[in-house]
Parts: structure tokens; C-alpha cells; sequence
């Protein structure tokens, strides 16, 4: 039983198109997370969320929009695609706000032609 | 901002061989710095370390940090083929609520 899951594993689409990335977590934490991870294998925060209550907000294009329906589920949006988008998002938790430890979800592999 | 650096960036070794990976850090009201094991997909966590000095040891990997240089070492022993991966190194700072990642080491054990 997968504690962290996203899906879709892979997307493949064109420049200006809308997708969603969704994730949901077993795990019974208060805290979720976004992180991209570039070609580089940099991993870089770009939301978190704590009880539905959104806590970090990086200098992300208002292009994505993270949504948390409830403590267990966290989604990306994301709207009008780049080229510099293409990257894998990782769904992570952590069982309080205070981080500590972070369980990661597989990845989102998002290639933007 | 906060900062952590990992060196080498990327090393090839042999089977049996040892392996050390530095992660140096800056980071404001530091609490603990992590190390995370990243094979094909979702980084796995390794160690958690906030008291300086104190070895944390799980099988061959055995990790420890200097919080009074500002560095953390996580050594490899009698390496494996399925060591093989991208060790990530991570700080926590109660200010921000985040860990921020090094940009990894990638390690390549070859038989």
C-alpha cells in the first residue's frame, strides 16, 4: 500500500496546454509538499501545505495553483504550459508542519513539447 | 537564503571500494540536516542528524555532523552495485518550514 502516490507517472503534452498532477498520502501527516526536480536532479520547494492551510509559497509562476481539498490530498495545476516546465514534481509529506523527515511520492515526469 | 552544497558532484568507484560524500550548509536557526538515497524515482530517507558529533549508522552507511564547522559526511563502506544512486543532502531550519536539497552526488558503483 503506497504511503505517497501521484499521478499521472508520466505526461507528455504541447506549449499552452492546462494539466493536473494529483497526490494523495496514507500517512496520516498534517503537512504536504511540492517540489520540482530540474535535470540536474535539484529538487526545489515550490508549495507546502499544512491542514489544508497553504504555509510556503515560492516564487512560482502564478501559472501553477496548488490545491488541498483535504489534509490527505494535495494537487497542481498547472495552466498555459512552458518549454521550461518539463521537469519531475514530487509530492512529498511530513507528519507535522516542523518538517523533519519527508516521505516522497514516485514523481510526476512532465515533458512540454 | 539558505544554502547547502554537496561535493563531488558526481564519483565512479568499484565494488568493495569506500565512499565519502561531504554537504557543507548554511542555514538560518539550522535544526537538523537530513541525507535521502535516490535511485530511479522518490528519494528514500537515510539519516537525520542534529546533535554534532554523534555517528548515526544503519548497515555499511554511517553519517555525521559538525555543527560548530557547518558540514555533515556520509561514508559508504565495502560499496555495492546497488549503491548506486544520487545521495541527497538536506538542511531544516526552523524559520521557514522547508528543507532545502544540495544538488546531489552521484555515485556509480561499478562490479
Amino acid at each position: 500500500d503506497t504511503a505517497v502516490s501521484q499521478t499521472p507517472k508520466y505526461l507528455v503534452t504541447q506549449m499552452g496546454n492546462d494539466k493536473s498532477i494529483k497526490c494523495e498520502q496514507n500517512l496520516g501527516h498534517d503537512t504536504m509538499y511540492w517540489y520540482k526536480q530540474d535535470s540536474k536532479k535539484f529538487l526545489k520547494i515550490m508549495f507546502s501545505y499544512n491542514n489544508k492551510e497553504l504555509i510556503i509559497n515560492e516564487t512560482v509562476p502564478n501559472r501553477f495553483s496548488p490545491k488541498s481539498p483535504d489534509k490527505a490530498h494535495l494537487n497542481l495545476h498547472i495552466n498555459s504550459l512552458e518549454l521550461g516546465d518539463s521537469a519531475v514534481y514530487f509530492c512529498a509529506s511530513s507528519q507535522y508542519l516542523a518538517v523533519g523527515e519527508l516521505f516522497f511520492g514516485e514523481g510526476s515526469r512532465l515533458t512540454v513539447l | 537564503e539558505d544554502k547547502v552544497v554537496q561535493s563531488p558532484l558526481s564519483l565512479v568507484v568499484h565494488e568493495g571500494d569506500t565512499v565519502t560524500l561531504n554537504c557543507s550548509y548554511e542555514v538560518t536557526n539550522f535544526r537538523s540536516l537530513l541525507w535521502y538515497k535516490q535511485e530511479k524515482k522518490a528519494p528514500t530517507f537515510l539519516f537525520m542528524l542534529t546533535s554534532s558529533g554523534i555517528e548515526k549508522k544503519s548497515g555499511r552507511l554511517s553519517s555525521i555532523l559538525d555543527k560548530k564547522e557547518l558540514f555533515s559526511i556520509l561514508n559508504i563502506t565495502a560499496t555495492q552495485t546497488g549503491d548506486s544512486a544520487v545521495y541527497l543532502c538536506a538542511g531544516d531550519g526552523s524559520n521557514d518550514y522547508k528543507l532545502s536539497f544540495g544538488a546531489g552526488t552521484t555515485v556509480t558503483v561499478r562490479a
